[in-house]
């Protein structure tokens, strides 16, 4: 079955800089990569996601990229806010689900706690 | 946001205690997940149901019995829970045919 690594597992940066969070994939037939945010004592909550047939996509101060061939995805956040500080999981679809299309199961990395200092 | 609820939000629940877990979604979705959350350890799958069918059941111990009696509804029926247990336990919702899960908040639920 599918195996999802993140790393690092805790990253801390200066306010203003970039942060990058990197995930690799096992299974080669995962076409659908997103990207969640959870903040202390909140709900998990998609922030930025990417499709197999897409290299990258930007929204704001936020990029993913996808490599297909070595099997790895990562986060960009630039120009990082205190706000942005919270744990973000990378997730991976492992195929195709029973009503084909878009419906298998995530397979979730173990999580990044990214800590923006003022 | 109250597209996903939770309720409760906290359990503290003895080994030998019965409880249930409810969730709720009010997003016209089609199909909901039940998620484990242990510290240091990914979102770890445990129920899929699609149309209130169950589709995936990750080897996850009898004690936990998952009820789905329609697409808005999601219970998760425990029993004889074990401390390991302890950790907060998501419920999700997705539209079939679109890939974004929407989480609700959560229960944080403690088994002395």
């Amino acid at each position: 079955g599918e195996n999802v690594e993140q790393h690092p597992s805790t990253l801390s940066v200066q306010e203003g800089d970039s942060a990058v969070i990197k995930c690799t994939y096992s299974d080669s037939a995962s076409n659908y990569f997103p990207w969640y945010k959870q903040e202390l004592g909140k709900r998990p909550q998609l922030i930025i996601d990417i499709r197999s047939n897409v290299g990258e996509k930007k929204d704001q101060r936020i990029a993913v990229t996808l490599n297909k061939t070595a099997k790895h995805f990562s986060l960009h956040i630039t120009e990082t806010q205190p706000e942005d500080s919270a744990v973000y999981f990378c997730a991976a679809r492992a195929g195709y689900g029973n009503y084909g299309g878009s419906q298998g199961n995530l397979i979730f990395g173990k999580g990044t706690k990214l800590s923006v200092k003022p | 946001e109250t597209g996903v609820t939770q309720t409760p939000r906290h359990l503290v629940m003895g080994m030998t205690n019965k409880k249930s877990l409810k969730c709720e979604q009010h997003l016209g979705h089609n199909a909901m997940y039940w998620y484990k959350q242990s510290a240091k350890k990914p979102l770890e799958l445990m129920f899929v149901y699609n149309f209130k069918e169950q589709t995936e059941n990750n080897s996850v111990p009898s004690r936990f019995s998952p009820e789905c009696p329609n697409s808005s509804h999601l219970f998760l029926h425990l029993h004889t829970l074990q401390p390991e247990d302890s950790a907060l336990y998501l419920c999700a919702s997705s539209r079939l045919g679109t890939d974004t899960q929407y989480f609700g908040p959560g229960t944080r639920l403690t088994v002395l």
